[in-house]
């Protein structure tokens, strides 16, 4: 397994400001993962952060709303810009690594109001 | 595509009697099926998982899910509540052989805990 910390765990932000969230891992894991789960829902797949090159979106996201980050095989961020209400959500990244047969862990994750 | 179907959006049993959540999958090829949990305002935690070795699949507190391919099912059980079990479940699917280490999570069921 893996120990995945987040920051920050909880923010408040206005419309149409930005918020990077942090992900960092404490041993070197092959996948990064960025999920989203809305009030009230189950987890969405945002992105699948990939280490030096540009993180591959799921449909319905966008980097440029969605910007990730992986610089290496322990860390990872994702950016909500332009925040609307709707974007009320918490925030969760999770790692893989081959050998762990498609099992991922997860962090605790961000809850980000937008008011 | 994969996709799974939790068919009860919430189940109430009293503490000491057994737990049934069920879950349905649809995949096209050999998938790997997890049930996570999560607790309020807590992270998720993988309670157990089927990666194609034995169709029973014995999970951390007592939890156990049965694989079944002719009912493309993989219902979770337990043989008897405890109020620290009241909690969301989610059952995910995984195929890996298509999609890669993408997971597609249930809608969620929430297990309330009657004492």
């Amino acid at each position: 397994s893996a120990v995945i910390s987040q920051k920050p765990s909880r923010d408040i932000c206005q419309r149409g400001t930005s918020l990077t969230i942090q992900c960092q891992v404490d041993s070197q894991v092959t996948m990064m993962f960025w999920y989203r789960q809305q009030p009230g829902q189950s987890l969405t797949l945002i992105a699948t952060a990939n280490q030096g090159s540009e993180a591959t979106y799921e449909s319905g996201f966008v980097i440029d709303k969605f910007p990730i980050s992986r610089p290496n095989l322990t860390f990872s961020t994702l950016t909500v810009s332009n925040m609307s209400p709707e974007d009320s959500s918490i925030y969760l990244c999770s790692v893989a690594r081959a050998e762990w047969l498609g099992e991922q862990y997860f962090g605790p994750g961000t809850r980000l109001t937008v008011t | 595509a994969q996709s799974v179907t939790q068919l009860d959006s919430h189940v109430s049993v009293s503490e000491g009697t057994p737990v049934l959540l069920r879950c349905n999958y649809s995949s096209s090829y050999s998938p790997s099926l997890f049930w996570y949990v999560q607790h309020p305002n807590k992270g998720l935690q993988l309670l157990l998982k089927y990666t194609s070795a034995a169709t029973l699949v014995k999970g951390i507190n007592g939890f156990e899910a049965e694989f079944k391919k002719s009912e493309t099912s993989f219902h979770l059980t337990k043989p008897s509540a405890h109020m620290s079990d009241a909690a969301e479940y989610f059952c995910v699917v995984s195929d890996r052989q298509e999609y890669g280490n993408k997971l597609v999570f249930g809608a969620g069921t929430i297990l309330r805990v009657k004492s």
